[in-house]
């Protein structure tokens, strides 16, 4: 079983529409989840983050967790063509000893049509 | 924002030869760096963790010897892909944290071609 799973898609969406991204992890440890847009060719950027159980709001993007799921997932409302890249779950956890580590899904591909 | 660069962007080379990558943060201090692989259609693999002052951290499979990490400052890193071979082609990123922060910044990555 893969630490991060991913759909790796492409998902089609209209423009305009709700575009529903999902991930599961199987640490059950993790304590930490983010979201990251990566363009082709590109090094990835942050999206979103969110560290408890429930909903994050930040513009036209929200994530949702689940931990007794081990379920995380990002919506984007009002989709649009810019919004087609690739988005990658990752999931974070504090090491024994110190320090910390995230692991990265293969990503899902997004392509929002005209 | 927290600002990290990485240089070169892109560099082709010969097999057997060395390739030094950079990755600075700008505007903050990073005592720990990471560096990933991603090859194409595939995810970011964590290769080590660069710790300043101190030795590497390497992930399960990743030749030491082969990948020369250096962290003499705390704004520089450094990863050196010594006698590169075709197969070690790939896109290299370094990220950093910002002490107390909970969130990476990646640089914009270094596309490595080795003919």
């Amino acid at each position: 079983q893969k630490e991060v799973e991913q759909n790796s898609g492409p998902l089609s969406v209209p423009e305009g529409a709700i575009a529903s991204l999902n991930c599961t992890y199987s640490d059950r440890g993790s304590q930490s989840f983010f979201w990251y847009r990566q363009y082709s060719g590109k090094s990835p950027e942050l999206i979103m983050s969110i560290y408890s159980n429930g909903d994050k709001e930040d513009g036209r993007f929200t994530a949702q967790l689940n931990k007794a799921s081990q379920y995380v997932s990002l919506l984007i409302r009002d989709s649009q063509p810019s919004d087609s890249a690739t988005y990658l779950c990752a999931v974070g956890r504090i090491l024994t000893g110190g320090g910390n580590k995230l692991t990265f899904g293969t990503g899902t591909q997004l392509k929002v049509e005209l | 924002g927290a600002v990290v660069s990485q240089h070169p962007s892109w560099v082709i080379c010969k097999s057997g030869t060395s390739v030094k990558i950079e990755c600075r943060s700008l505007d903050f201090q990073a005592t720990t760096m990471f560096w990933y692989r991603q090859f194409p259609k595939q995810s970011l693999m964590l290769m080590a963790t660069s710790n300043e002052g101190s030795k590497a951290t390497y992930e399960q499979g990743v030749e030491k010897d082969k990948f020369l990490i250096n962290h003499a400052s705390l704004t520089l890193s450094t990863l050196t892909v010594t006698s590169a071979h075709p197969e070690d082609s790939s896109f290299y990123i370094c990220s950093a944290k910002a002490v107390g922060a909970n969130v990476l910044t990646f640089g914009a990555g270094s596309r490595l071609t080795v003919l």
